[in-house]
């Protein structure tokens, strides 16, 4: 099972929105609606911002939203802030009934 | 609150074996989804098994496969990994993990993670 791919860095200005992509493939991404999304900050265990593609658990930001087309699922950070800067991992379930992440993108507020 | 904390980690040789342990708190265990989730140092996230609720099944990345094995033990909310014929790439930290419900695709509570180091 490959990772999926992310691009390894996005940067953007403070306010500005940034998107991360996360392709897969068919027997992923692609093919179940199971895809997740986590910011880890240096040092620390991970922290799920999206869930299901779109879905936002309580207590999560609205500067974070989650869309889907194809084989590629995106994470979107709007009004950027200088917390935002940390590492941010996709997911998704697999064909295999088993789990793959993301290379992982580190957001870099300028 | 739900606490998880995992232990058990330290050095090892190649192929050499190891067992973690995860001890759980503050929710219902015996219910619930369970994941191991590792990050080789300066790494990203790897999947590596889950065990579903009652340990009716079981599921590994292709790279532990045959070597790992992950069981639960519901009267003393414990989740564990076994690991066996570990390898140098097997290095990392190793996260136990909860899905949000028992057929959950997402996790939702995380442990700060044990050391394990694979090297002679």
């Amino acid at each position: 099972q490959s990772a999926l791919t992310q691009p390894a860095s996005v940067s953007g200005s403070p306010g500005q929105s940034i998107t991360i992509s996360c392709t897969g493939t068919s027997s992923d991404v692609g093919g179940y609606n199971y895809v997740s999304w986590y910011q880890q900050y240096a040092g620390k265990a991970p922290k799920v911002l999206i869930y299901e593609v779109t879905d936002r658990p309580s207590g999560v930001s609205d500067r974070f939203s989650g869309a889907k087309s194809g084989n590629t699922a995106s994470l979107t950070i709007s009004g950027l802030q200088a917390e935002d800067e940390a590492d941010y991992y996709c997911s998704s379930y697999t064909s295999s009934s088993t789990y793959v992440f993301g290379t992982g993108t580190k957001v870099t507020v300028l | 609150e739900v606490l998880l904390v995992e232990s058990g980690g330290g050095v090892v040789q190649p192929g050499g074996s190891l067992r973690l342990s995860c001890a759980a708190s503050g929710f219902r265990f015996d219910d619930s989804t369970m994941h191991w989730v590792r990050q080789s140092p300066g790494k990203g996230l790897e999947w590596v098994s889950l065990i579903t609720r009652h340990g009716v099944t079981t599921y590994y990345a292709d790279s532990v496969k045959g070597r790992f094995t992950i069981y639960r033990d519901d009267s003393k909310n414990s989740l564990s990994l076994q690991m066996n014929s570990l390898r140098t790439e097997d290095t990392a930290l190793y996260y136990c993990a909860k899905a949000e419900t028992y057929d959950s695709s997402w996790i939702d509570f995380w442990g700060q993670g044990t050391l394990v180091t694979v090297s002679s």
